[in-house]
């Protein structure tokens, strides 16, 4: 696709339940990236991936988040066990492989755990 | 990279007011320089890059950023800001390794408030 797209958009759950998002990447683009943004704050680093391996994982929060991806091509982020402290702008981002390495952010999933 | 720092997490200024956001780096090697920007409710955009070359990088909206290596710095500046330019802005950094790269740091975001 022409930019990285992210869906849902918005999401509203209940806490415990489990929820998976999506990311689609600029197609060519091999490494990809999610970062959390809380209401106000920066961005907070949890996965990366190199083609369909993930070389740092050290920002997942817990055990209940998990990722992975299939080829070079679609992410998921999976929250088990969702709680309120979850709740947060999810955002993707993907660039080329080498040389410049400029990321290309989609629009992000806004989650809300109620 | 290790770290990004942005000093400021608020900066007002007023309209047609020149304005610099600090950003500051820590890593051992060789590194990339992107200034993003986030404006009210939408996603992050590219401000502009550093990847070698000439230290002053000019970016969109007549913003620039100067590295310096010395002082592993990498402010962003602008002479003139618009009520438009308010916005979040965020530093980020990765480490140049060949032909291949390191993660894409993010600093924590400078919250530029331009006011009438």
């Amino acid at each position: 696709g022409a930019g990285v797209s992210q869906s849902p958009s918005n999401k509203v759950t209940e806490k415990g339940k489990d929820v998976e998002l999506r990311c689609d990447p600029i197609s060519g683009h091999t490494a990809l990236y999610w970062y959390r943004q809380r209401l106000g704050q920066g961005l907070e680093f949890l996965i990366y991936f190199q083609g369909n391996s993930a070389p740092d994982k050290s920002g997942l929060p817990s055990d209940r988040f998990s990722a992975e991806r299939t080829g070079e091509s679609v992410s998921t982020l999976t929250i088990q066990r969702t709680q309120q402290e979850d709740s947060a702008v999810y955002l993707c981002a993907s660039s080329y492989g080498q040389g410049a390495v400029e990321a290309f952010f989609g629009q992000g999933t806004r989650l809300t755990v109620v | 990279a290790q770290s990004v720092t942005q000093l400021d997490s608020q900066v007002p200024v007023f309209e047609e007011a020149p304005v610099e956001l600090r950003c500051n780096y820590s890593s051992s090697v060789s590194v990339y320089l992107f200034w993003y920007v986030q404006y009210p409710n939408q996603g992050l955009q590219l401000l502009l890059k550093y990847l070698s070359g000439s230290t002053l990088v000019k970016g969109i909206n007549g913003f620039e950023a100067e590295f310096n290596k010395s002082q592993t710095s990498f402010h962003l500046r602008k002479p003139s800001v618009h009520i438009s330019d308010t916005a979040e802005y965020f530093c980020a950094v990765s480490d140049r390794r060949g032909t291949s790269y390191d993660k894409v740091i993010f600093g924590p975001g400078t919250s530029l408030s331009v006011i009438p």
